[in-house]
């Protein structure tokens, strides 16, 4: 079956910009979550979705937002864009939020 | 708060096992992980291990759960020119909220 389809795959955007990544995830799973990955921080959880709500917040301010339609697939905005924004954002999927996570290829997003 | 920790790099030959260690702190989670990650790739799930078990053997993956000390390794067996990425540990308790390692780069030496 497809994995978890990230688009796009890259993306270029200067400061004050706002950016939407999608995330469409395995076929069947419920849970999606969202990460940051950074050279200097690692890998950040920023939420994750389930169900269309919103169960869990890392701690990120509120320029970072997301959503989930009815059919499982999430997008993540970024607002009033920073150069500290520039990353690569993964996705995971899983099909509930307490089975294994399926990560996709990633948003590499830089702000310039 | 929550943590894990592993060195950050690790060097091997070719042919040799690699092993890869990793402490966490929290011992409520259900799951503990192991990623690879290859130069301009997400991260591939490569094995996991429930927090109720000791050890999980995959082909040429080992994992052991140390849950007393909250130590996790992964040893690659034979390991391949192929293998070099970085490999991220992991833990939680399912999808949401995972905590993940720094990373530790793995070079394999032909």
């Amino acid at each position: 079956k497809a994995g978890v389809t990230q688009t796009p795959r890259y993306l270029i955007k200067t400061r004050g910009q706002q950016v939407t990544l999608s995330c469409s995830p395995i076929s069947g799973h419920r849970s999606v979550s969202w990460y940051q990955q950074t050279p200097g921080q690692g890998l950040q959880f920023l939420f994750e979705y389930f169900s269309e709500t919103q169960r869990n917040k890392g701690n990120f301010p509120g320029r970072f937002s997301g959503r989930q339609f009815s059919n499982s697939r999430s997008e993540m905005n970024v607002s009033t864009l920073e150069l500290g924004d520039s990353a690569l954002y993964l996705c995971a999927s899983s099909l509930a939020s307490n089975t294994e996570a399926f990560f996709g290829q990633g948003t590499r997003l830089t702000v310039v | 708060g929550e943590d894990v920790e592993q060195s950050l790099f690790l060097s091997v030959r070719e042919g040799d096992s690699s092993v890869i260690n990793c402490t966490y702190t929290d011992s409520s989670s259900t799951y503990l992980y192991w990623y690879k990650q290859e130069p301009g790739a997400g991260l591939q799930l490569l094995t996991y291990i429930f927090s109720n078990m000791d050890m999980k053997q995959d082909q040429r993956l080992t994992v052991l759960l140390n849950k007393k000390d909250k130590h996790l390794s992964l040893r690659i067996a034979d390991t391949q020119t192929g293998d070099s990425a970085i490999y991220f540990c992991a833990e939680g308790s399912g999808g949401f909220k995972t905590i993940f390692g720094a990373g530790t780069r793995l070079f394999v030496k032909a």
